[in-house]
This record gives C-alpha cells, structure tokens and sequence, in this order.
C-alpha cells in the first residue's frame, strides 16, 4: 500500500507571501498524484493533478505543484498568497494499477495572516 | 442541485441507534466512494462501487453497510456505533476507471456528514 507524508501540520504564513506545502508518497511505481484543498465546512476540491507528462503542473488559483521522481515528492507552491487560500490542503496518490484507490496525507492547514 | 450532495450535514446518535447517511451526484458519474475523515489522521478510504458494484471494502467494520441502489445514490447504513466512529464522512464520485492516463478521471466530494457519537 502506499503511503503519503505531509510533514507539516499547520503553516501559517502572511499575506503575499510564498508558500510551500511539502508531499512526499511512498511508492516507487508509476502513479498519479493530486493536492486538494478543503475549506471550513465544505468537501475536498482538486487543486491540480499529475498524470504525466510535464513535471511542473499548473492548477487553480495560482497553485502550482512540481513532481519530483527522484525524492518521490510533490510539493505544492504559490508566489504569493491571499487570506482566501486560509484552507486545509491535502495531497493524495493512487497508483496506475488501481485508478481509484487513492491515498490521503493527513492534511495542512495554511493560515494566511494580514 | 449540482455536484454531490449530502444528507443530513450533522447527525448526533446513541451507540444503540439506527440511521443512514444519503449520498447523491448529478454529474452522470459511475463510481462512488465513501470515506472517513478523523481529526489529525489521513482520510480513510471505506468503500467504493462501480456501477452499482462493491469492488473495494477497506476493512471496514460490519457495523458500517453501504448501499448502492444506482449509479447515482450512496447510502452508509449504521447502526451500534462506537464513540471512536465520530468524524466527518465524505462521498465523492467519478468516472468509472478506464486505462490509461487519458482516461483517468477526478473525484468530485460532497461536503460531508460531520457526525457525533454519544
């Protein structure tokens, strides 16, 4: 099974500034991979996907995620925040044998300052 | 109504009741899944259905049944439930999975049923 590490709990982070959220997944085969917000009350959107192709995947909202097969990573970055993206984010793995079985990291919360 | 719904969005029970969350989507999606979001702790996969089918149960215990009557509703049967069962439960849908990465399809979520075990 697979398993994804989100190593930050909590980032908080002021207005305007970068921000990078760190993935890291397990498994050295082939798979997909994703980052999902989560706002208060609410479901989880998708943010940006790699399936394949080009290692540097553009998503909504500015969010921008660079896949590296390397150091099994994928993390996920913006150039400058808004107190709008204050939200949970999560990133997920499945792999191409079993399309819709994902994993989940257990999440981090972005908290944009003024 | 769009997307994937849920209902009820909070439901407090006993260990000793009976109730059932619904799921429903209207995107013409053909796979539906349920999980288990707890404080501090990955999401859980519990179940998934393709068309109609159950072809995944994450060790799920008995105590939780799904139900999937078409390809457009999800229920989550439950019934003598442990205060640990406490958590957020989401439904999502897709596409059923083709092959290839052309054919890979996203989970769309619903927002979730935040429930309360007393």
């Amino acid at each position: 099974a697979q398993s994804v590490t989100q190593l930050d709990s909590q980032v908080p982070v002021f207005e305007e500034a970068p921000v990078e959220l760190r993935c890291n997944y397990s498994s050295s085969v082939s798979v997909y991979l994703f980052w999902y917000v989560q706002y208060p009350n609410q479901g989880l959107q998708l943010l940006l996907k790699y399936l394949s192709g080009s290692t540097l995947v553009k998503g909504i909202n500015g969010f921008e995620a660079e896949f590296n097969k390397s150091q099994t990573s994928f993390h996920l970055r913006k150039p400058s925040v808004h107190i709008s993206d204050t939200a949970e984010y999560f990133c997920a793995v499945s792999d191409r044998a079993n399309f819709n079985k994902f994993y989940f990291g257990s999440g981090t919360k972005l908290n944009v300052k003024p | 109504e769009t997307g994937v719904t849920q209902t009820p969005r909070h439901l407090v029970m006993g260990m000793t009741n009976k109730k059932s969350l619904k799921c429903e989507q209207h995107l013409g999606h053909n796979a539906m899944y349920w999980y288990k979001q707890s404080a501090k702790k990955p999401l859980e996969l519990m179940f998934v259905y393709n068309f109609k089918e159950q072809t995944e149960n994450n060790s799920v215990p008995s105590r939780f049944s799904p139900e999937c009557p078409n390809s457009s509703h999800l229920f989550l049967h439950l019934h003598t439930l442990q205060p640990e069962d406490s958590a957020l439960y989401l439904c999502a849908s897709s596409q059923a999975p083709g092959r290839g990465a052309s054919s890979y399809n996203e989970q769309f979520f619903g927002p979730g049923t935040r429930l309360t075990v007393l």
